[in-house]
């Protein structure tokens, strides 16, 4: 069975940094794209960054580039998101994704998300 | 950018077929997933590349994509089909994946 579980989701103030982690099990973690998407409160799903399998392509939404970096530790079959200089419009919860093996954008298997709250 | 329309709710009786439209520009040459979600819950994907279901999504959902629309069909609505449903595509041009606003399915 497919599994991603995530974790490091808290309070930060504005300007700080997070990083999230998610760890897959169930499935050969090292031969998918993963993807992260975000849902601040009462609102869409909105997506943020994808990676491929040996990380060699990376891709943000605008509003991240620059502050946020995926990246993945496929010994450990886990992704990450490092996020930085964080705003209030970062609040929301975040969610890991399973892509396709080629990356077409079908996000197959969710994790169960975590809060990702910006206040001061 | 690439943007993807949906209607914001639609309210449907128990038995009847509810249909979730998706608009975007020649969108039918690009591929659709569906994802539903409940409050409290994570998406779940009930259609990817346009029309397949995958496994554990009951056949009352379909989907067809054509010109500038793609549509979720849900039929036979129960009272468990009351989610937000969201519609995504890759934009290849731009490297970036694209959600719909989302649609409100309200059973009567």
């Amino acid at each position: 069975e497919v599994q991603l579980v995530q974790s490091g989701g808290d309070l930060v103030q504005p300007g700080g940094s997070l990083r999230l982690s998610c760890a897959a099990s169930g499935f050969t973690f090292r031969s998918y794209w993963m993807t992260w998407v975000r849902q601040a409160p009462g609102k869409g799903l909105e997506w943020v960054a994808s990676i491929n399998q040996d990380e060699s392509n990376t891709y943000y939404v605008d509003s991240v580039k620059g502050r946020f970096t995926i990246s993945r530790d496929n010994a450990q079959n886990s992704l990450y998101l490092q996020m930085t200089s964080l705003t209030v419009h970062d609040t929301a919860v975040y969610y890991c994704a399973r892509d396709t093996i080629g990356g077409s954008g079908s996000f197959t298997h969710w994790g169960q998300g975590t809060l990702v709250t910006v206040s001061s | 950018s690439y943007e993807l329309t949906q209607t914001p709710s639609v309210a449907v009786a128990p038995g009847r077929t509810a249909r979730i439209t998706c608009g975007g520009d020649d969108i039918g040459d690009k591929s659709v997933h569906w994802y539903q979600q409940k409050p409290g819950q994570a998406p779940v994907q009930v259609i990817s590349f346009d029309s397949d279901r995958p496994s554990g999504i009951p056949e009352r959902f379909s989907g067809s994509n054509s010109g500038n629309t793609a549509t979720l069909s849900i039929s036979g609505v129960e009272a468990g089909d009351e989610a937000d449903y969201y519609c995504q595509v890759l934009d290849a041009n731009t490297a970036k994946y694209v959600f719909g606003p989302g649609t409100t399915v309200t059973v009567l």
